[in-house]
């Protein structure tokens, strides 16, 4: 089945740095992959839509300048936490469709931050 | 999108079967209705996809009924390594977001 992947799994940073998460999409070409974060205990909330080739969506409350994305080819989306906070520690996960209706989900990343 | 809800949490016994029922009463015509299954700290697992009637795979069985308005996941004879968060997602297309609601937190004990 398809396959979409993360690295890295596990991220420790010191707070005010910058941490790159990668996801991508290993058997097939997605031209949208979408980003959630997951706090303890509950659900996966929608923070954007990552386009090939153009800007991501963002949801309503989600900082754009704080959590930059880049979908710079078929394969891979980046998401990039800037400047971390502690308040930023969370599972962040992203998800990829290699066809109408079936969603695949990376194993996620968790950030930590000191 | 449509809104879902789910039962906050289940108990089961091993071997049992056990039911999700999800209502979904704002479904439209082109949604679909996905389960996934969530182990804590990893990424959701697809389990299975259904539009109307039934649809069983190896692992389980989605029933809807005509109206749509809600769906049953059914897992037959569970183990203890079905203990996990049950997802019920209702969406058009996977090229579309999913927006996830508070799940089912299924705990089957020996």
């Amino acid at each position: 089945g398809a396959v979409v992947s993360q690295h890295p799994s596990r991220v420790i940073c010191k707070s005010g740095t910058s941490v790159k998460i990668e996801c991508r999409s290993l058997d097939f070409q997605a031209t949208t992959m979408f980003w959630y974060r997951q706090f303890p205990k509950k659900s996966l909330m929608l923070m954007a839509t990552s386009n090939e080739g153009s800007k991501a969506t963002y949801e309503q409350g989600v900082e754009k300048d704080k959590f930059l994305i880049n979908h710079a080819s078929l394969t891979l989306s980046t998401l990039t936490v800037t400047s971390a906070h502690p308040e930023d520690s969370s599972f962040y996960i992203c998800s990829a469709s290699p066809r109408d209706g079936e969603l695949f989900f990376g194993e996620g990343s968790r950030l930590t931050v000191l | 999108l449509a809104k879902t809800t789910q039962p906050i949490s289940m108990d089961s016994y091993e071997g049992q079967e056990v039911n999700i029922t999800c209502s979904h009463n704002n479904i439209a015509t082109n949604d679909y209705i996905t389960w996934y299954q969530q182990f804590p700290s990893q990424g959701p697992r697809f389990i299975i996809q259904g539009y109307k009637t039934k649809v069983t795979n190896e692992v389980a069985s989605l029933f809807i009924p005509a109206d749509r308005k809600s769906s049953t996941l059914s897992l037959p004879r569970v183990s203890l390594s079905d203990t996990a968060v049950y997802y019920c997602l209702v969406g058009d297309t996977g090229r579309r977001a999913l927006t996830f609601g508070s799940g089912t937190r299924l705990q089957v004990q020996p």
